[in-house]
């Protein structure tokens, strides 16, 4: 399993940027590194994923270090709405189950 | 809506009832998972099936659990006698093909509670 270490919460203020931090020092080579987000009573949500290369999409920015034992996510400007538990899972868990950590608990100051 | 749906929402029993649980995953989804999730931590794996076949089932699925999909699309779990402990939300999610770049897409969970 892709075994990830994130903090347990981190805070910051809206319309600033947020950086997630992972780490991930066991993912093999074919493992991605997949970031999902749950909001109260919700189910996970995608939010981005990669292998080896940063990965932009219209809802976040994916850092991954070069020697991929670390990722961040990067929010580029949090809102209210960004407040979720944000959770770094590494993919290829032997059957194709996602392993999930605690995650992290983002909070937003107005 | 053309996401992952999940019937009941909710569900309220009495310990050593049994219970059922249905997910109809996204119409052309191959891939059909079940997690289980407690208050505080992130979902851990139970099951998934490949179309109608179920290839895998984690050690947290004890001999009251099964799943199916009988017919490659919906899915149900049932909990037989169930226990305290099984109170939990119970997610279902879906991904096309399931390989490893696959992004899983999740329904929105039924919250069980056993008294």
């Amino acid at each position: 399993d892709a075994k990830t270490t994130q903090p347990n919460s981190m805070e910051s203020n809206e319309e600033e940027p947020v950086h997630l931090p992972c780490n991930h020092s066991t993912i093999s080579g074919t493992d991605y590194i997949h970031w999902y987000r749950q909001l109260p009573s919700q189910g996970p949500e995608y939010v981005i994923h990669g292998l080896t290369s940063n990965v932009n999409n219209r809802m976040a920015s994916l850092a991954i270090a070069e020697d991929r034992k670390s990722s961040t996510l990067i929010l580029h400007r949090a809102t209210l709405r960004d407040a979720a538990v944000y959770y770094c899972v590494g993919s290829g868990g032997g059957a194709d189950g996602l392993t999930f950590g605690k995650g992290t608990h983002l909070i937003i100051q107005p | 809506d053309t996401g992952v749906s999940q019937d009941p929402r909710h569900k309220i029993t009495k310990r050593g009832q049994n219970v059922t649980f249905r997910c109809d995953p996204i119409s052309e989804h191959n891939r059909l998972y079940w997690y289980r999730q407690t208050l505080g931590q992130g979902p851990e794996f139970l099951t998934y099936f490949q179309n109608e076949a179920q290839l895998e089932k984690s050690r947290l699925l004890s001999d009251r659990f099964s799943a199916e999909r009988p017919k490659g699309s919906f899915s149900t779990l049932e909990i037989q006698r169930t226990e305290q402990g099984d109170s939990a939300m119970y997610l279902c999610a879906s991904s096309l093909d399931g390989t490893l770049r696959e992004t899983q897409y999740f329904g929105p969970g039924t919250r069980l509670l056993v008294l």
